[in-house]
């Protein structure tokens, strides 16, 4: 199966600096690619996703960037805000439209510093 | 904003107490998860269903854990008998085969003493 790899496991910065939390993935088939936010004691939440027909996506502060070749995407965050802070899960899915199962990072605890 | 609804929120059980979760899907959403997150594990998935049908249950421990989907507007989670290291968040999650991603429901904090 599809084996995901997340890295930091752990990310501090400074408001208003950037964080970048890199994914790899295992299976070529991978096409679609979703990034979740999870705040302390809730619900994992969708924030961007990227299929594997782009190779970029933004969303105001959010982007993601994937590079099939090398089996890598990205999640970059912009002029980081308190409320930023939360871990942050890749995930991989085969599914196309199908919406297969979802293939998770071990997510990454960002801390943002005011 | 739609979305998936799980009960109970917490629960707490003594071991070998059976525990049922229960998860609603959101409308129109024909594909259903069930993922358990610890610190340890993070999130893993325990079983999916489309259209009602199971599609895989290779996470779940068969020996207590079951899962269904009596109709398309319920799907349950079943521990029996439970055990101390079954404590964990366990999330439902349901999305549309052209919808982008999932919506997890809040999560059943379970804790087993």
């Amino acid at each position: 199966g599809e084996n995901v790899e997340q890295h930091p496991s752990t990310l501090s910065v400074q408001e208003g600096d950037s964080a970048v939390i890199k994914c790899t993935y295992s299976d070529s088939a991978s096409n679609y690619f979703p990034w979740y936010k999870q705040e302390l004691g809730k619900r994992p939440q969708l924030i961007i996703d990227i299929r594997s027909n782009v190779g970029e996506k933004k969303d105001q502060r959010i982007a993601v960037t994937l590079n099939k070749t090398a089996k890598h995407f990205s999640l970059h965050i912009t002029e980081t805000q308190p409320e930023d802070s939360a871990v942050y899960f890749c995930a991989a899915s085969d599914g196309g439209s199908t919406l297969g199962r979802l293939y998770f990072g071990r997510g990454t605890q960002l801390t943002v510093w005011p | 904003d739609a979305r998936v609804t799980q009960t109970p929120r917490h629960k707490v059980t003594e071991m070998g107490q059976e525990v049922t979760m229960r998860c609603q899907p959101i409308l129109g959403h024909n594909t259903v998860f069930w993922y358990r997150q610890t610190m340890m594990q993070g999130l893993e998935l325990l079983a999916y269903f489309r259209n009602r049908a199971p599609l895989d249950d290779s996470g779940m421990p068969k020996d207590r854990f079951s899962a269904e989907m009596p109709d398309a507007t319920l799907a349950t989670l079943k521990i029996q008998p439970s055990e101390p290291r079954d404590s964990a968040v366990y999330f439902c999650a349901s999305g549309k085969r052209t919808s982008h991603g999932y919506t997890f429901g809040s999560g059943t904090r379970l804790t087993v003493v």
